[in-house]
């Protein structure tokens, strides 16, 4: 079945560092991945649908300069936190899909502590 | 409204009962439909896609209706290891833009 994989799932950082998250799938090439956090207790929030070859899509109240997102090939995303504040401490996940209408692919999540 | 509405819970059910969540959406136009299961700080798994004709798969049944926008999701037989979250998924726009339910936090007792 599609694989995705996600890097690294657990990272602590202090405050005012960046971070980088990679997300490729391992047996599929995905045209298209969508980025998301979710705060405990709370429902995933779609951050921003990355197409390969472009600019992602960022959702309202998603701030594109803190978070940068890269989709340089069909299997790799990346989503950079930059200047991270304790406020961003979050549970970050990946998904792709290797087809339009099949279904979303996630990949293991990164838990973002900043201290 | 919101583009997808879905009940969080909890539903507390005894081990053996059969138990139905409900995830109502407004896109008529919403085009593919899932389920997913999701267990606490993990990410969330396909449990199944639901189609109009249905999908069983198991103690699992989703049904998808169109003409009243909802899709539903039946557990029968509960297991404790079906304690977990259970999320709607909706592919619309072309299959561009993705939404979800809140999930519905289920929790099968001994």
């Amino acid at each position: 079945g599609a694989v995705v994989s996600q890097h690294p799932s657990r990272v602590i950082c202090k405050s005012g560092t960046s971070v980088k998250i990679e997300c490729r799938s391992l047996d599929f090439q995905a045209t298209t991945m969508f980025w998301y956090r979710q705060f405990p207790k709370q429902s995933l929030m779609l951050m921003a649908t990355s197409n390969e070859g472009s600019k992602a899509t960022y959702e309202q109240g998603v701030e594109k300069d803190k978070f940068l997102i890269n989709h340089a090939s069909l299997t790799l995303s990346t989503l950079t936190v930059t200047s991270a504040h304790p406020e961003d401490s979050s549970f970050y996940i990946c998904s792709a899909r290797d087809r339009n209408n099949s279904p979303l692919h996630f990949g293991n999540g990164t838990r973002l502590t900043v201290t | 409204r919101k583009e997808v509405e879905q009940d969080p819970g909890p539903f507390n059910v005894p081990e053996g009962a059969t138990v139905a969540f409900n995830c109502t959406y407004s896109n008529s136009a919403s085009q593919s439909f899932f389920w997913y299961r999701q267990d606490c700080r993990k990410e969330p798994k396909l449990l199944m896609s639901v189609y109009s004709s249905g999908n069983e798969d198991g103690r699992f049944t989703a049904q998808l209706n169109r003409a009243s926008q909802y899709i539903s999701l039946l557990i029968r037989d509960s297991k404790l290891s079906d304690s977990a979250t259970y999320l709607c998924v909706l592919l619309s726009g072309g299959y561009q833009k993705v939404t979800f339910g809140i999930g519905t936090k289920l929790q099968v007792i001994p």
